[in-house]
């Protein structure tokens, strides 16, 4: 089975600039998720999609960050205008349909590499 | 106070020795737990569930005690490819969304 797709690996951009992440997830789940976990931290999450609606973006610093999910599968993260402090890696990942009461894994993939310099 | 705490470390041990890492975390609401682990420069994967009545895999215990707030792993017999960062997971919310702590450095020594 495929895993979650990420490109580009790895991108360095200069302060102000803009980026854009994409991520593919795992075929047939309907969760999708992007974290950004800096040097020595635990992954953060940024924003989290049920489909294509949007269920949690309280720590998405929407003044400079944004994200979609179009149709429901793939997903932009995009950054406008990136500062340094957001040299991280940039994590996304997927689950199944969320049941109630019962643990699910999240899936994640191998993550965008971002330097601002 | 961090919604999930851990000790850093960073763990040096020989193989074959037990070592435990403990977390703990600061919303009694919480429903689930975990322990992911993440090797360097790598992307975290489940490694096991926590359930209230202690779980086993192998090698690997976790415990959970909800009265502390407070969620334990156990490798027995440790081997070199134990070698990662485990990070202790907590799902609070009503997005079940996933709460990472800072994660605690192994390093199995031959």
């Amino acid at each position: 089975e495929a895993g979650v797709a990420q490109s580009p690996r790895y991108k360095i951009i200069e302060k102000r600039q803009s980026v854009a992440f994409w991520c593919n997830p795992i075929s047939g789940h309907a969760t999708l998720y992007w974290y950004q976990q800096i040097l020595g931290q635990g992954p953060k999450l940024l924003i989290q999609f049920q489909n294509n609606g949007v269920v949690d973006d309280s720590q998405l610093p929407k003044d400079r960050f944004s994200a979609e999910r179009l149709k429901g599968v793939d997903s932009t993260l995009k950054i406008q205008p990136a500062k340094l402090e957001d040299s991280a890696v940039y994590l996304c990942a997927s689950s199944l349909e969320l049941l109630s009461g019962l643990p699910y894994e999240q899936y994640f993939g191998p993550g965008t590499r971002l330097t601002v310099t | 106070r961090k919604e999930v705490e851990q000790d850093p470390g960073p763990f040096n041990v020989p193989e074959g020795a037990t070592v435990a890492f403990n977390c703990t975390y600061s919303n009694s609401a919480s429903q689930s737990f975990f322990w992911y682990r993440q090797d360097c420069r790598k992307e975290p994967k489940l490694l096991m569930s926590v359930y209230s009545s202690g779980n086993e895999d192998g090698r690997f215990t976790a415990q959970l005690n909800r009265a502390s707030q407070y969620i334990s792993l156990l490798i027995r017999d440790s081997k070199l490819s134990d070698s990662a960062t485990y990070l202790c997971v907590v799902e609070t919310g009503s997005a079940r969304q996933l709460t990472f702590g800072s994660g605690t450095q192994l390093t199995v020594l031959p």
